[in-house]
């Protein structure tokens, strides 16, 4: 079953703007992931927040958590032609054993 | 240092037959989990493999079994292929099953005709 849900589910900008996508979740978690998929391959780890965090930044990436809604947002700032990929959200109720991955987010990057 | 490893990249299969993927860790890590992911589907959790025991498991039937060996690395055996088990299989692996993120393979893409 799927624990998060990602919003858009395609998002098309140039390069340059920025790109949010959100993600809602059902239950409770102590930290919430977010992950990139190029092209149908392997997931990269992006950023780690958790449950007591309600901001955090990594390079252009920012990601937001409110607990109270249950959602994040991701943002990428100065979109690049290679951000070009799927972007998943990921619940953790405390291990990676009980990582549950959302629906995900195409994001097109064009020049 | 080298990251997860799966084998082989591309499979085809026709319905009935039976496959085995295969995944190796990265050097330390003791978890390995694998993942099926449908055409323009998330992630369905699969297996979890800690320590050579299988730990949890997912809402998939029984022809989906798997092993992890003393080296830590992982076979996943799909039997009696069905046409919906065309997917991308991802394997992970994080350094024990306490930690919270998650390294994954390039994955294998099994198709069933």
């Amino acid at each position: 079953s799927q624990q998060g849900e990602e919003d858009p589910q395609a998002l098309s900008i140039q390069e340059g703007e920025n790109a949010t996508m959100n993600c809602s979740y059902k239950t409770s978690i102590n930290n919430l992931q977010w992950y990139r998929q190029n092209s149908g391959r392997g997931l990269v780890h992006l950023i780690l927040i958790r449950s007591n965090e309600r901001e955090k930044h990594s390079g252009r990436l920012r990601v937001t958590l409110d607990t109270s809604k249950k959602s994040s947002s991701l943002l990428i700032t100065a979109s690049r032609a290679a951000d070009t990929a799927s972007y998943f959200c990921a619940t953790d109720s405390g291990t990676a054993s009980k990582l549950t991955f959302g629906t995900g987010t195409r994001l097109q990057v064009t020049l | 240092e080298a990251g997860v490893t799966q084998s082989p990249t591309h499979l085809i299969k026709t319905r009935g037959q039976q496959v085995t993927l295969r995944c190796s860790p990265i050097s330390g890590h003791t978890s390995v989990y694998w993942y099926q992911q449908a055409l323009g589907l998330g992630l369905q959790f699969l297996l979890w493999y800690d320590e050579g025991e299988e730990r949890n498991r997912g809402n998939f039937p029984p022809r989906f079994s798997g092993r992890q060996f003393p080296n830590y690395s992982s076979e996943l055996n799909v039997n009696a292929l069905e046409l919906e088990d065309s997917a991308l299989y991802l394997c992970a692996s994080s350094l024990s099953g306490a930690d919270e993120k998650l390294f994954f393979g390039s994955g294998t893409q099994l198709s069933v005709l």
